[in-house]
């Protein structure tokens, strides 16, 4: 089945500064990676996704990367604010295989 | 808030005992995924239903049992439970499980549980 892994665990940057969260997998058959933001006490909340048949996709500071011959996808936040801290999931799936398998997340904390 | 409710918020029980998680999808939304959150292993898939049937099974417990009702709300029942079942278990729907694409899955603030 699909593994994924993500690093780091914890992360932690300036107030501004940007923000990368790194995520591989091993099933080439995975074609949709979301990611969720989970905060303190609630469930994790979609952030941005992208498809296999797209390499880069962007909505205003939160960008995503896929390289698919390297099996890697990484979550980019730019001018990060104190509220983008969270734990921040990385999940594959396959359109055949609805099943999200997530990543062991990474704590990122904002220092003001 | 995404729409999809959990109930109980907490629950507090002890070895050996059964317990019933019960979500609620979002209005309109056909499937419903239950998830496993622990502290050691992350976010695990339990099981799918979609439309009232079983749809997709991940690493769920013989012990754990799912269905989902006419009114599309769902039950997760744990039985002779264990302290290694204390987690945090999540409910996530969405309008689709069809194979042909894949929605975003909106998840519940989820249920606490703890076995002392």
């Amino acid at each position: 089945g699909e593994n994924v892994e993500q690093h780091p665990s914890t992360l932690s940057v300036q107030e501004g500064d940007s923000a990368v969260i790194k995520c591989t997998y091993s099933d080439s058959a995975s074609n949709y990676f979301p990611w969720y933001k989970q905060e303190l006490g609630k469930g994790p909340q979609l952030i941005i996704d992208i498809r296999s048949n797209v390499g880069e996709k962007k909505d205003q500071r939160i960008a995503v990367t896929l390289n698919k011959t390297a099996k890697h996808f990484s979550l980019h936040i730019t001018e990060t604010q104190p509220e983008d801290s969270a734990v921040y999931f990385c999940a594959a799936a396959n359109f055949g295989n609805e099943k999200l398998t997530f990543g062991t997340g990474t704590r990122l904390t904002i220092i003001p | 808030d995404s729409g999809v409710t959990q109930t109980p918020k907490h629950l507090i029980t002890a070895t050996g005992q059964r317990v019933t998680l019960r979500c609620s999808p979002r209005s309109g939304d056909l499937s419903v995924y239950w998830y496993q959150q622990s502290l050691d292993q992350g976010l695990q898939f339990l099981i799918q239903y979609y439309n009232g049937e079983e749809r997709a099974k991940g690493n769920i417990l013989e012990r754990f049992s799912a269905q989902q009702f006419p009114d599309l709300h769902s039950e997760l029942n744990l039985s002779s439970l264990e302290l290694g079942d204390s987690a945090l278990y999540f409910c996530a729907s969405t309008y689709s499980g069809t194979h042909s694409s894949y929605n975003e899955q909106f998840f519940g603030p989820g249920t606490r549980l703890t076995v002392l």
